[in-house]
């Protein structure tokens, strides 16, 4: 079974800050892969990024940048420069070939990022 | 990549009914699976549904309750029995990508009065 832990709740920044969301996950698996999710207030979920357990490059999308640790089981997520359009929900999520690829999310994490 | 249609997206129930939710693929997949997200909360997978044999319900959710159907390799729906009101939640249809991108119809926003 796999389990994801994302402890923040909520984070209030102002426009043009950093924030950074972070995923600490559990698995006993060695091939799984980890995911972040964003949902709007509009309710649908919108696909961020996927890494694979072989692939521990950090990767960096415009202001969005993600940091990969399997020492410390973490995949730690960065919004740059956030805008007020960043304010969501994010999720951390996992999910294994033997687990039949079912995914198991985090908590979520409400960003609210203020003008 | 798999695009789906969830319908309806929104909906205003009254209590003791039921509803059905409808999830189309434009590509044939193996499994598809249904998650609940009650208000402020996570996503909780409800069951896995696969083609020709009948779905498999994680803990806490059963049959009677949560029906699904899943006639063939693009389509699935999951009924919403006698409805209480706290049934009121997003629910979501996804389609596994073997580990890439697990695609995600938009969700149909269930409220029971």
């Amino acid at each position: 079974a796999q389990k994801v832990t994302q402890a923040q709740t909520e984070i209030s920044v102002v426009e043009k800050e950093d924030v950074t969301l972070d995923c600490v996950y559990e698995t006993r698996d060695t091939t799984y892969y980890l995911f972040w999710y964003k949902q709007p207030p509009s309710g649908e979920l919108v696909f961020l990024i996927r890494r694979n357990s072989f692939d521990e490059q950090n990767e960096i999308s415009g202001r969005y940048s993600w940091n990969f640790q399997k020492s410390t089981s973490s995949f730690n997520f960065t919004i740059t420069a956030s805008q007020v359009v960043d304010s969501a929900v994010y999720f951390c999520a996992i999910t294994a070939p033997s687990n039949d690829y079912k995914l198991s999310f985090g908590a979520g994490t409400t960003v609210t990022v203020r003008a | 990549s798999a695009v789906i249609s969830q319908k309806p997206s929104r909906d205003i129930c009254q209590r003791g009914t039921s509803l059905t939710i409808q999830c189309q693929v434009d590509s044939q997949v193996t499994m598809m699976f249904w998650y609940r997200q009650q208000p402020g909360q996570s996503l909780t997978l409800i069951a896995t549904a696969n083609q020709g044999s009948e779905a498999t319900y994680e803990s806490g959710f059963v049959i009677d309750k949560f029906p699904i159907s899943r006639p063939n390799l693009t389509f699935s729906t999951l009924t919403v029995s006698n409805m209480s009101p706290e049934d009121s939640s997003i629910y979501l249809c996804s389609v596994e990508g073997r580990g890439t991108e697990a695609f995600f119809g938009q969700g149909t926003r269930l409220t029971v009065v």
